[in-house]
């Protein structure tokens, strides 16, 4: 069963303004990881968020993780046309599986 | 350069064929995992492998064999595929589970 649950499926903005993704999950983790994936190519990982963290940045992006919620958010400010891709949460169970969200779809438009 | 490599990248075969892809790394990772990509349902768990002749089931192992002989290669067989097995395939690798993961490139899998 999937764990990770993104939400939105899909979001459309323009070219500067900022993107909000959420991701849910259902176990205890050690952390959360989000990755991007480009059409069909492999997952690139953007950032990792530890289980005892409650935010973290990297250049645009924004990641803040919320424990007793079990969700987490990874926000992209400013967004270019070149972050039109697919977002991913991950979350390790603690067991050995990794399970990743069904993805939201970004699209930017210039 | 670090790497994870998968083979084949695209692949037609037909139903009850048996077949292998295979992933390798170059980084000394102890963990490796494949997954399959289906529209709507993002990627989903086949098998895991957490070191050499440590493997185990993810969320979607039916029909799906794998092996860790090596550290480096952790192949995929699919003994007698279906059309359902139709998918993106994906190979990762990394030091743990809960670090980041390596994927390589993808292998795209038609059953007819």
């Amino acid at each position: 069963s999937q764990q990770g649950e993104e939400d939105p499926q899909a979001l459309s903005i323009q070219e500067g303004e900022n993107a909000t993704m959420n991701c849910s999950y259902k176990t205890s983790i050690n952390n959360l990881q989000w990755y991007r994936q480009n059409s069909g190519r492999g997952l690139v990982h953007l950032i990792l968020i530890r289980s005892n963290e409650r935010e973290k940045h990297s250049g645009r992006l924004r990641v803040t993780l919320d424990t007793s919620k079990k969700s987490s958010s990874l926000l992209i400010t400013a967004s270019r046309a070149a972050d039109t891709a697919s977002y991913f949460c991950a979350t390790d169970n603690q067991g050995g599986k990794l399970i990743f969200g069904q993805g939201t779809e970004l699209s930017v438009k210039p | 350069e670090a790497q994870v490599t998968q083979n084949p990248r695209y692949l037609i075969t037909v139903t009850g064929k048996k077949l292998t892809v295979t992933c390798s790394q170059n980084m000394n990772h102890e963990y490796m995992s494949w997954y399959r990509q289906d529209p709507g349902l993002g990627l989903r768990q086949i098998y895991y492998s957490m070191n050499v002749e440590v493997t185990d089931k993810g969320d979607v192992p039916e029909g799906y064999k794998v092996s860790r002989k090596e550290k480096r290669n952790f192949p995929l067989i699919l003994e007698s595929p279906s059309p359902n097995q139709t998918s993106l395939y994906f190979c990762a690798s990394s030091r743990d589970p809960g670090a980041t993961q390596y994927f390589g490139p993808g292998t795209r899998l038609l059953v007819l």
